[in-house]
């Protein structure tokens, strides 16, 4: 059974930092691409960032580009999620999400984590 | 690609049938899914390539359309089925969501 499962969030101040964490199971991690989307409170869903099979090349939107840094080890087949700078429109619950291979959507998704970023 | 769903919110009854719209933008060709999000539960991932039923997707789930318009048919409403729904398109980056729509009993 595919697993995906969170952890990391928590309240952090505007301007600092936070590392999600996404601990994958019954699967080849090694085998998928990777994602990371968030969903502020009473909002839709938002990509955040993807990455390749080797952690080669990670993908980005505008509002998060050179702020946050999704990387992977293999050996762990874990997933991170580096925030820098956090704002408070960063505020949402963060979903690890599992690309199927090489397609654009996701198969499967974990429970998510909430990151609050307030003073 | 902005992703437009409609309606937001759909009251409906168990064993009614109900569909639910998704525009593009822009043409997406059919990279288009559809998920199931619940409370307390992970998000589930109900059809890809705009009418491919992903495994363990029941058989009352249909999707349709190409290009921009895209619709989700749940047929024979059951209980499990009172969600929200998502679309998202996978064309091109960055993938983006539609906005949702809150399934509820009437």
């Amino acid at each position: 059974e595919v697993q995906l499962v969170e952890s990391g969030g928590g309240l952090v101040q505007p301007g600092r930092s936070l590392k999600l964490s996404c601990a994958a199971s019954g699967f080849t991690f090694s085998n998928y691409y990777m994602a990371w989307v968030r969903q502020a409170p009473k909002k839709g869903l938002e990509w955040v960032a993807t990455i390749s099979t080797s952690g080669s090349r990670t993908y980005y939107p505008d509002s998060v580009k050179g702020r946050f840094t999704i990387s992977r080890d293999n050996a762990k087949s874990s997933l991170y999620l580096q925030m820098n700078s956090l704002k408070s429109e960063d505020t949402a619950t963060y979903y690890c999400a599992r690309h199927p291979l090489y397609r654009g959507y996701f198969d499967y998704w974990g429970q998510g984590v909430m990151v609050t970023v307030s003073s | 690609v902005q992703m437009t769903q409609s309606p937001s919110y759909l009251a409906a009854s168990p064993g009614e049938s109900v569909s639910i719209s998704c525009k593009a933008s822009k043409s997406i060709s059919n990279n288009l899914a559809w998920y199931q999000e619940k409370p307390g539960k992970a998000n589930k991932l109900l059809i890809h390539s705009g009418s491919t039923l992903q495994s363990g997707t029941p058989s009352r789930f249909s999707g349709s359309g190409s290009g921009t318009d895209f619709t989700l048919t749940i047929r024979s409403l059951e209980s499990e089925d009172f969600a929200v729904y998502y679309c998202q398109q996978y064309n091109e980056y960055p993938p983006t969501f539609g906005g949702g729509t809150k399934l509820e009993l009437k």
